[in-house]
């Protein structure tokens, strides 16, 4: 049964410190997308590859985050310095895009993140 | 731009009636539309979504959803709800030439009630 795999599921940190979120996406898909969940904002997007470039980050923070496609297989999200506003569900998803055809996303089940 | 206006932050429904979920959106060109729910901590899981075609799209777990281009709406339906179907639930629009990612609303919950 093919899923998006994050971690870590759960992260618990002080301010300051450097955090990073890791995702396998689907073996297969060509996209790959970062969203924040917060209640105040909802969902937000963050970061949209295709086929490891980027499309979209114009709703990350450039000052401490970052999200990288080191290969097919792993997709980075990473903030440095962390603060208390980014406490947070951060979700990877990944789906496949042919063209201008669009598949549906498939989300990984979230990385939990406490900034104390 | 696209967007995504889910008017109802929460909808409440008894047990056996049926329900509807509002969403509305703008986008530039023809869209592509989705539902998703997501049940507690869980990520967000797909319904249904409508690309070209038929206008009623049937879904997941007995939800369908009607695109009106016109009302530039995709409102998610259920004939006969059930307790299990109590979630949080989002309405997703892209444009069809993929130059954005998915862009969704703020969710609406549903309770409904045994």
């Amino acid at each position: 049964d093919a899923r998006v795999t994050q971690t870590p599921r759960h992260k618990v940190t002080e301010m300051g410190q450097e955090v990073t979120m890791r995702c396998q996406p689907i073996l297969g898909h060509n996209t790959v997308f970062w969203y924040r969940q917060t209640m105040m904002q909802g969902l937000e997007l963050l970061a949209y590859f295709r086929n490891r470039a980027p499309l979209d980050d114009s709703g990350m923070p450039k000052d401490r985050f970052s999200a990288e496609m080191p290969d097919a297989t792993l997709a980075t999200l990473k903030i440095q310095p962390s603060e208390p506003r980014d406490s947070a569900v951060y979700f990877c998803a990944s789906g496949l895009v042919i063209g201008s055809k669009s598949g549906e996303l498939f989300f990984g089940e979230g990385s939990r993140l406490t900034v104390l | 731009a696209q967007s995504v206006a889910q008017p109802e932050d929460q909808v409440n429904v008894a047990e056996g009636n049926p329900l509807t979920v509002k969403c509305t959106y703008s986008v530039s060109g023809n869209p592509y539309l989705f539902w998703y729910v997501q049940y507690p901590n869980r990520g967000l899981q797909f319904l249904l979504k409508y690309i070209t075609g038929d206008n009623l799209v049937k879904g997941s777990y007995g939800f369908e959803a009607e695109f009106n281009k016109s009302q530039t709406s995709f409102h998610l339906k259920k004939p006969s709800a059930l307790v299990s179907d109590s979630a949080l639930y989002f309405c997703a629009v892209r444009d069809k030439e993929g130059r954005r990612a998915l862009t969704f609303g703020s969710g609406t919950r549903l309770q409904v009630q045994p």
